[in-house]
């Protein structure tokens, strides 16, 4: 079965500096996608990534995946209180022979100090 | 776009009684739902891939008389704690594809908090 490892499990930053968030998948990733969410409530999609090689911006968050499809980064620049959160990196199992389903990484848990 | 409504948002219930969840899309047909459990700090963790018409089909760990899941129509899919106990208390989140958008279709509830007491 597929799995994705995030990393780091938590950061803690200063408000304005840079941080990327990592994700590996054990399989190669036939989708990959970025949710941002605030425990007990719903994910936000961020951003999905499908061709090897490919980068999405939006706003000051960047996501690219590595030309072998099977790993992911998520950058913030300048972060920004508003970008707390748990950032979550999901994976769709089609094309691994199994039923299509959305699996997830931990979680990367962000806090932003003003 | 896609939506999909998940009631209750929360609910409290007493150890021993049975909850149940309801996951709707609004505007597609959704032929499968996948219901997630997230406890606080964690992840989401996949408990059950629901299809329409079918027995759903349930994660290694998760006990499927404990977690009854029904999808008797293509807009909806229910999840039944049964005999909650307090270790059951958690985030309950559904997602639905809409299998025209492909790997794109997935769309998630807004999640039902559950506590047992």
């Amino acid at each position: 079965s597929q799995e994705l490892e995030q990393s780091p499990q938590s950061l803690i930053v200063q408000e304005g500096k840079n941080l990327t968030i990592n994700c590996t998948s054990s399989k190669t990733l036939y989708g990959l996608y970025w949710y941002k969410q605030k425990y007990g409530e719903g994910l936000i999609f961020l951003m999905m990534l499908q061709k090897g090689g490919e980068e999405k911006s939006h706003e000051k968050i960047t996501a690219k995946l590595d030309e072998k499809k099977q790993q992911s980064s998520l950058h913030i620049t300048a972060s920004q209180p508003s970008h707390a959160g748990i950032y979550l990196c999901g994976a769709d199992t089609f094309g691994s022979g199994n039923t299509g389903k959305l699996i997830f990484g931990q979680g990367t848990t962000l806090q932003v100090k003003p | 776009g896609a939506v999909v409504s998940q009631h209750p948002s929360w609910v409290i219930c007493k150890s021993g009684t049975s909850v149940k969840i309801e996951c709707r899309s609004l505007d597609f047909q959704a032929t499968t739902m996948f219901w997630y459990r997230q406890f606080p700090k964690q992840s989401l963790m996949l408990m059950a891939t629901s299809n329409e018409g079918s027995k759903a089909t349930y994660e290694q760990g998760v006990e499927k008389d404990k977690f009854l899941i029904n999808h008797a129509s293509l807009t909806l899919s229910t999840l039944t704690v049964t005999s909650a106990h307090p270790e059951d208390s958690s985030f309950y989140i559904c997602s639905a594809w809409d299998r025209d958008f492909g790997i794109y279709g997935y769309t998630f509830g807004s999640g039902t908090r559950l506590t047992v007491v």
